[in-house]
């Protein structure tokens, strides 16, 4: 069965520092591959995907992520966070091959931003 | 473009009565629709989906059941509430042609 790690239950960032969110995935071939980012009291919304090709994907608000098949990772970067990006971030793996049940998602990474 | 609409925003209901809450999906045709809950600190639990009009497949054995009339309404339902069924409850939808699900706002839910 697929599972998917989010090794970081929360995360504290300087406002204009870096940010890497970690997550890894088992499954035994490559999955489709999400982020998803929730504000408080509010819904989840897709930020990027990987589904083949390049591995370093872009997405919105200034996120990217790079997948990386020897280590299992698909890990969520941004250069420069800003107080917005406040929130908590699922990372979420599709094995099916787009069936219908096939969304496994990690436990979440609660970001803190310090100003 | 697509919207998803959850009703209601917030709701308190005491243990034992019953549950009806909505989703609908407009912009999109016979989509695959979704039931989460997510409880403090333990991720999304899908709870049902549907591929279409009265086609229900459940992933938890619980109290709650769902329903399909319409194309684009999905709706949630419970007979009586334990206090185990607080949470906040999302809807999804996927367009058959696409792997990625599109959430609602969500409905928070406190049984007392």
């Amino acid at each position: 069965a697929q599972s998917v790690t989010q090794p970081d239950i929360h995360i504290t960032v300087s406002e204009g520092a870096s940010l890497e969110l970690r997550c890894n995935y088992s499954y035994g071939a490559t999955p489709y591959l999400f982020w998803y980012v929730q504000s408080p009291g509010q819904g989840l919304q897709l930020l990027l995907k990987y589904f083949s090709g390049d591995t370093l994907v872009q997405g919105i608000k200034g996120f990217e992520a790079e997948f990386k098949r020897s280590q299992s990772s698909f890990n969520l970067r941004k250069p420069s966070v800003h107080w917005s990006d406040a929130a908590e971030y699922f990372c979420v793996v599709d094995g099916s091959g787009g069936g219908a049940d096939g969304l496994t998602f990690g436990k979440g990474t609660h970001l803190i931003i310090q100003p | 473009s697509q919207t998803i609409h959850q009703w209601p925003a917030t709701l308190v209901q005491p243990v034992g009565s019953p549950l009806s809450l909505e989703c609908t999906v407009e912009g999109t045709s016979n989509p695959n629709l979704y039931w989460y809950r997510q409880a403090a600190g333990r991720g999304l639990q899908l709870l049902f989906y549907s591929v279409g009009i009265g086609q229900i497949s459940s992933e938890v054995p619980q109290n709650l059941s769902a329903s399909r009339p319409q194309d684009r309404q999905f709706i949630l339902s419970s007979k009586k509430l334990l206090l185990s069924d607080s949470g906040f409850y999302l809807c999804a939808w996927s367009s058959g042609a696409s792997v990625e699900q599109y959430f609602g706002p969500g409905t928070r839910l406190t049984v007392l």
